[in-house]
């Protein structure tokens, strides 16, 4: 069974650019979760989406979004990049609607921010 | 928001010897305990988890420990072997107003070193 899987897994942008990050769950999940993760503030939540619904937003900027689609394939979105966005971006698949269930994380995204 | 705190944040153990690793959390209305385990360039996996009503969960070499009222929780590793190094992160959720959907809020990570 194939894992999470995400693209691209390596980028480099500039100050001001937006960049797209894609994540394709494991087959039958639904549940998609995004997160941050630095050397200084750890993985930090993002969001989560459940059959193509925002469930919750962590306390990031609005500059951050998200959207599902119904192959609940997901991407997320950053617009106006600072330098401070430079992270792992990890998504996590599940079965469950709820936190209180195994996540399955993919490798991640890896965006430098020049 | 939730506050978890996890130390130490490196450790460096024999192979063979035992390593343990604590969490603190700040909401007494968390009710789920994963632990992940993150080897380099891969993403984080969970390797043991526990729930609110119960104390402690082993699985082989690996169990945790859970106290609601003082409210930490620990990973216990025994016979360490080398492909125990990695990063280790506890995690918590299920407070709040969120009822479970604020995400999982993770500690800062251990990096665990087992010598030969």
């Amino acid at each position: 069974k194939a894992g999470v899987t995400q693209t691209p897994r390596y980028l480099i942008k500039t100050r001001g650019q937006q960049v797209t990050l894609s994540c394709s769950p494991i087959s039958g999940h639904r549940s998609v979760s995004w997160y941050q993760q630095t050397p200084g503030q750890g993985l930090q939540f993002l969001f989560e989406y459940f059959s193509e619904t925002q469930r919750n937003k962590g306390n990031f900027p609005g500059r951050f979004s998200g959207r599902q689609f119904s192959n609940s394939r997901s991407e997320m979105n950053v617009s106006t990049l600072e330098l401070g966005d430079s992270a792992l971006y990890l998504c996590a698949s599940s079965l469950a609607q709820t936190n209180t269930g195994e996540l399955f994380f993919g490798e991640g995204s890896r965006l430098t921010v020049l | 928001g939730e506050n978890v705190e996890q130390h130490p944040s490196t450790l460096s153990v024999q192979e063979g010897d035992s390593a343990v690793i604590k969490c603190t959390y700040s909401d007494s209305a968390s009710n789920y305990f994963p632990w992940y385990k993150q080897e380099l360039g891969k993403g984080p996996q969970l390797i043991i988890d526990i729930r609110s009503n119960v104390g402690e969960k082993k699985d082989q070499r690996i169990a945790v420990t859970l106290n609601k009222t003082a409210k930490h929780f620990s990973l216990h590793i025994t016979e360490t072997q080398p492909e125990d190094s990695a990063v280790y992160f506890c995690a918590v959720s299920g407070g709040g107003s969120g009822g479970g959907a604020d995400g999982l809020t993770f500690g800062k990570g251990t990096h665990l070193i087992i010598q030969p």
